[in-house]
């Protein structure tokens, strides 16, 4: 068990919708991260979070944002969502969120797009 | 931005040591090489990083070429449980740590 929490485990919505990921760090750590895996474009960067604040940005699209609540929980939210989003999605969290910290990740939300 | 290269799959016999190799010659003085492996059906999970030195954990070594443009990841006893996809990942010095995966190395035990 990392101590990375994410809820829900599956999610089944239809085109157009809006969902949020919700993600729980491991205690005490201050950055949470959020990465896409796909078949077809394996595992992504998507967005990183020290603090509250955002401090990275991958291939985040405009349809997608996240924040981090100052209890340190973070959520991602997708809207529109089209056949595409269907991907698993991972948090992570580590300590500091710079080079020298391990991230440590959640079991995934997998989100099926139908 | 460094890359990596990594073979696609690899196989290794339970119980023997398992050498997975990772090229990274356009690596920088101040990048980190960092691998993490993901087992089937769960998020990834860190192994063991290294920045000019070799390095042993509970988990693995790694070692690091001296040009610093390769390195392998040696699991000593190779475990049924350790068949995963294993990825090397360079991380620069002062950067923010976001993880760059490529296709990683799919390695395959046999009992």
């Amino acid at each position: 068990d990392s101590g990375v929490t994410q809820t829900p485990k599956h999610l089944i919505t239809a085109t157009g919708q809006r969902v949020t990921l919700r993600c729980s760090p491991r205690s005490g750590d201050l950055s949470v991260y959020w990465y896409q895996q796909s078949l077809d474009q394996g595992l992504q960067f998507l967005i990183q979070y020290y603090n509250g604040e955002e401090r990275a940005k991958g291939n985040i699209l405009e349809r997608f944002s996240a924040q981090q609540f100052p209890d340190l929980h973070s959520e991602l939210n997708l809207s529109s969502l089209e056949l595409g989003d269907s991907a698993l999605y991972f948090c992570a969290s580590s300590q500091t969120g710079d080079h020298r910290n391990i991230q440590y990740f959640g079991a995934g939300t997998r989100l099926s797009v139908l | 931005d460094a890359k990596t290269t990594q073979p696609n799959s690899m196989e290794s016999n339970e119980e023997e040591p398992v050498h997975l190799p990772c090229n990274h010659s356009t690596i920088s003085g101040t990048d980190y090489i960092h691998w993490y492996r993901q087992l089937p059906s769960q998020g990834p999970e860190y192994v063991i990083h290294g920045l000019t030195s070799n390095v042993n954990n509970r988990m693995a070594s790694l070692a690091i070429a001296e040009d610093r443009k390769s390195s392998t990841l040696i699991l000593h006893r190779a475990t049924l449980r350790d068949a995963a996809v294993y990825y090397c990942i360079l991380i620069k010095n002062g950067a923010n740590s976001k993880l760059t995966f490529g296709k990683g190395i799919t390695l395959s035990v046999r009992p």
